[in-house]
């Protein structure tokens, strides 16, 4: 099946310490995206990625860092420089040409909770 | 992006229809209305968009004035699981990009047995 994964969808750490959250699609799209959630509220862009080897700072990006060295894969690093590190993350992926069926359309992957300690 | 406007909750029976309005009186004609929804603690769920003509798929029905102003998305028989908050998004038709998407707050629907 085809599909976005997060892993893992709890994840714990002590203050001050860098974590990384994965991310992998296999639906062979181009645009990958991290999206924050905070309780009761919408989604903010951190980064997103329209190709490999490139990314693009989002709202939030301060604190972050991402990677895109395979099309299928796009990690996100939460450094200890992010002063509010606990929420839920979500990983999203899209197709960029237009023209086909579901332009627009961002497939989210389940989310991983991150809470700091 | 547009801002759009969205009631914070809604109720709905079981069975019943659940029609979620959204404003978005500054759309500007490029955007098309999307709507997505999120259930507890999962990631979000394209649900359908459009640009002028109402539009209907297998989930929901799309209602957009005539002026654009305003749409209203139409869940024909609520169930329990259709429980969840609902996104409106005003956003121009992708140009090959990325698609930097707004997600507001929504409109949490609870569907009641």
């Amino acid at each position: 099946d085809g599909g976005i994964t997060q892993s893992p969808k709890y994840l714990f750490r002590k203050e001050g310490q860098n974590v990384t959250l994965s991310c992998e699609q296999n639906l062979n799209h181009d645009a990958m995206y991290w999206y924050r959630q905070d309780p009761g509220q919408g989604l903010r862009l951190i980064y997103y990625s329209q190709i490999v080897n490139d990314f693009q700072k989002g709202d939030i990006a301060e604190g972050y860092s991402v990677s895109r060295e395979k099309k299928e894969s796009f990690p996100l690093t939460v450094t200890s420089a992010q002063k509010n590190p606990t929420a839920f993350y979500l990983c999203a992926s899209s197709i960029l040409r237009p023209g086909l069926a579901f332009h627009g359309e961002q497939f989210f992957g389940p989310g991983t909770r991150l809470t700091v300690l | 992006d547009a801002k759009t406007t969205q009631p914070t909750s809604m109720d709905c029976a079981e069975g019943r229809a659940a029609n979620l309005p959204c404003n978005h009186s500054t759309i500007s004609g490029n955007e098309y209305v999307y709507w997505y929804r999120q259930i507890h603690s999962q990631g979000p769920q394209y649900i359908i968009h459009g640009l002028k003509n109402n539009e209907t798929n297998e989930m929901a029905s799309l209602i957009i004035t005539e002026d654009r102003k305003s749409s209203t998305l139409i869940l024909p028989h609520a169930t329990l699981r259709d429980t969840a908050v609902y996104y409106c998004i005003a956003h121009p038709e992708p140009q090959g990009g990325s698609e930097k998407l707004v997600f507001g707050k929504g409109t949490k629907l609870t569907v009641n047995p």
